[in-house]
């Protein structure tokens, strides 16, 4: 079965660089997601991602965060300066857009990259 | 704005019983919901979507209601296994599905 895949697993940084996150969505999905889980809360939506523009984003997802889709198989998140609270799981997902109502396509997701800032 | 919410306590039961999970939303009138498992330091997977026309969804030991006028989605695990503990979540999609909210999710305990 195919799925989504995100590197690397665990990244470790120092408050103030930058972090890439990379993912890589099922190969015939169109839409793709970021979300984010603080240890022991919520997941939390970030940003969406459809025909190579940002379709939705939260709060969260300010001028510290981007998103790029720099090829036709990777999608990216980058914090440009890290923050102790960026320390989270980042979960990226994908979604297909077949035929009929959108409701009807479910939402792969990765396996997470732990980003931890000290 | 749009608020889910999961029983926040854990939900401990034996093997065999059937468990049931509460979802309840406000400030929205979604024309789907979904349910997710979550297990420690995993990804969510998907179960089960609901449509607001639906008043049950059931898949294998899985069963979802969606009562649109109490804003409530129930979720039930019948014949439960130890396998079956994990965290299970409620999710709503909005703004035309490209935002998805999920609850804070009710963490279910199958004792064998």
């Amino acid at each position: 079965e195919p799925e989504v895949t995100q590197t690397p697993s665990h990244q470790v940084t120092q408050m103030g660089q930058e972090v890439i996150l990379r993912c890589v969505p099922i190969s015939n999905h169109l839409y793709f997601y970021w979300y984010r889980q603080i240890l022991g809360q919520k997941v939390e939506f970030l940003v969406s991602f459809y025909n190579n523009e940002i379709s939705e984003k939260s709060e969260i997802f300010d001028d510290q965060f981007s998103v790029e889709r720099p090829d036709g198989s990777n999608f990216t998140l980058k914090i440009r300066s890290t923050k102790l609270e960026d320390s989270a799981m980042y979960f990226c997902a994908s979604r297909s857009a077949s035929g009929g109502a959108f409701g009807t396509d479910t939402q792969y997701f990765g396996p997470g990259t732990r980003l931890t800032v000290l | 704005s749009q608020k889910i919410e999961q029983n926040s306590e854990a939900l401990n039961i034996q093997e065999g019983k059937t468990a049931t999970l509460t979802c309840n939303y406000t400030n929205y009138s979604p024309a789907y919901l979904q349910w997710y498992r979550q297990d420690p330091g995993r990804g969510p997977v998907f179960l089960l979507l609901i449509r607001e026309n639906e008043k049950e969804k059931r898949k294998e030991r899985l069963k979802v209601t969606f009562d649109t006028t109490l804003k409530q989605s129930l979720f039930h695990i019948t014949a439960s296994q130890p396998a079956d503990s994990a965290t299970y979540l409620c999710a709503l999609d909005t703004a035309g599905g490209f935002k998805t909210i999920f609850g804070a999710g009710t963490r279910l305990f199958v004792k064998a």
